[in-house]
């Protein structure tokens, strides 16, 4: 069966440190994997999304950047935080179009002070 | 543009209750539509998906309809239990892209014994 890690758990780090929040797939080939961020109480937004290794998408300019160095390992990086970037970060796979439904990590919550 | 609206206030309901949440769109022509279940501080979890064909969708106490005509997904909880209590998501492929999805913000679900 699939499973998907993220870590941290949680993460506070002061403004203007970087950022480095990993997610590994287990159990498939060749996953879409996503970044998205989801600030208290709102929606999710799209940071970055991949179909291959070293193929990033980016939804939203920002002081982020992801890369994909492996086929089922998404990582997501800041040089300089932001207060702005505080939020839960959730890594998600899908398999299109085999599966389009949506896998979706347990998040890293990220307080940035 | 695209957007997607749930009512974003809270739905309250008594156990042994229908809970009916709306997800209304405009700007797009979904081949599929899909709900997910998120509980406070986890990822969300895909429940259902209900194609462009398909009047409506049926998993356990779950029941998902899909009105293209009208832009418009009803998602019902038919013998709500305090156990369905969660914040609900719809979410819909965008027209221009492939492999992606975008979420409404969510409804928030509670049921009091």
């Amino acid at each position: 069966s699939q499973t998907i890690h993220q870590w941290p758990a949680t993460l506070v780090q002061p403004v203007g440190s970087p950022l480095s929040l990993e997610c590994t797939v287990e159990g498939t080939s060749n996953p879409n994997l996503y970044w998205y961020r989801q600030a208290a109480g709102r929606g999710l937004q799209l940071l970055f999304y991949s179909v291959g290794i070293g193929q990033i998408s980016s939804e939203v300019p920002q002081n982020l950047s992801a890369s994909r160095p492996q086929d089922r390992q998404f990582i997501l990086s800041s040089k300089k935080l932001l207060l702005s970037d505080s939020g839960f970060y959730l890594c998600a796979w899908s398999v299109p179009p085999l599966r389009d439904e949506q896998f979706f990590g347990p998040g890293t919550r990220l307080t940035v002070l | 543009s695209q957007k997607i609206e749930q009512n974003s206030e809270a739905l309250n309901i008594q156990e042994g209750k229908t809970a009916t949440l709306t997800c209304n769109y405009t700007n797009y022509s979904p081949a599929y539509l899909q709900w997910y279940r998120q509980d406070p501080g986890r990822g969300p979890v895909f429940l259902l998906l209900i194609r462009e064909n398909e009047k409506e969708k049926r998993k356990e106490r779950l029941k998902v309809t899909f009105d293209t005509t009208l832009k418009q997904s009803l998602f019902h909880i038919t013998a709500s239990q305090p156990a369905d209590s969660a914040t609900y998501l719809c979410a819909l492929p965008p027209t221009d892209s492939w492999g992606k999805l975008q979420f409404g913000a969510g409804t928030q679900v509670v049921v009091t014994p």
